[in-house]
């Protein structure tokens, strides 16, 4: 089985300040990792993944995500926070062992940018 | 590309009436989910396909939903008869199967309100 927590509800952060928004697995295997944004009344848009490689993984908007296999995280970080940012975010993964090709999706995590 | 397609994008119906919600993935994606997403429960695989075939239907919640893929193109979700407990967001994705590591694209959404 594979499993996706996001231990916060909610990350507050002033415009400019980095942020980041926490996320763990647990898959079988290694893993295929991926990060999502939903702006209010819109569907998800992938953000960025982490397949193999590199442990830093860049992606839209300015975000990067850090795949640590150690600590089973992939943390999505952001240098300078923009308003704009403010939005719900999804973390995904799928285990390499995983029969399907179905992705497993935390619970969410709403980022509020404040000016 | 004009992405995935979700039609409609609102309705509203009484308890009791049948449903049917209709998704166009994208060209020459050949895996395509169903979820749904509420306040209470996040956000939730109902099934997928695999080349028009339905791989995991395991988190359908009853026997009135039933999910079809005719096409490649074409897929529809059908809840029959509705409750006001379907009430949500429903939301359709696609992606290439050939590889694990391939993202899925999501449409805009179909919210279904059941009074």
């Amino acid at each position: 089985a594979q499993s996706v927590a996001q231990p916060e509800d909610q990350v507050n952060v002033a415009e400019g300040n980095p942020l980041t928004v926490k996320c763990t697995y647990s898959v079988s295997g290694n893993p295929y990792l991926f990060w999502y944004v939903q702006y209010p009344n819109r569907g998800l848009q992938f953000l960025l993944k982490y397949i193999t490689g590199d442990n830093l993984v860049k992606g839209s908007y300015g975000f990067e995500a850090e795949f640590n296999k150690s600590q089973t995280s992939f943390h999505l970080k952001k240098p300078s926070a923009l308003v704009s940012d403010s939005a719900l975010y999804f973390c995904a993964v799928r285990g390499y062992n995983n029969a399907g090709n179905m992705l497993t999706f935390g619970g969410g995590t709403r980022l509020m940018v404040k000016p | 590309d004009a992405g995935v397609i979700q039609s409609p994008r609102h309705e509203v119906t009484e308890m009791g009436q049948e449903v049917t919600l209709r998704c166009k993935p994208i060209s020459g994606h050949n895996s395509l989910f169903w979820y749904r997403q509420t306040m209470m429960r996040g956000l939730e695989l109902l099934i997928y396909f695999n080349n028009n075939v339905p791989i995991d239907d395991s988190g359908m919640p009853e026997d009135r939903f039933s999910a079809k893929m005719p096409n490649a193109s074409f897929s529809t979700l059908k809840i029959q008869p509705s409750e006001p407990r379907d009430s949500a967001v429903y939301f359709c994705a696609s992606s290439l199967v050939a590889s694990k590591g391939e993202e899925q694209y999501f449409g805009p959404g179909t919210r279904l309100t059941v009074t």
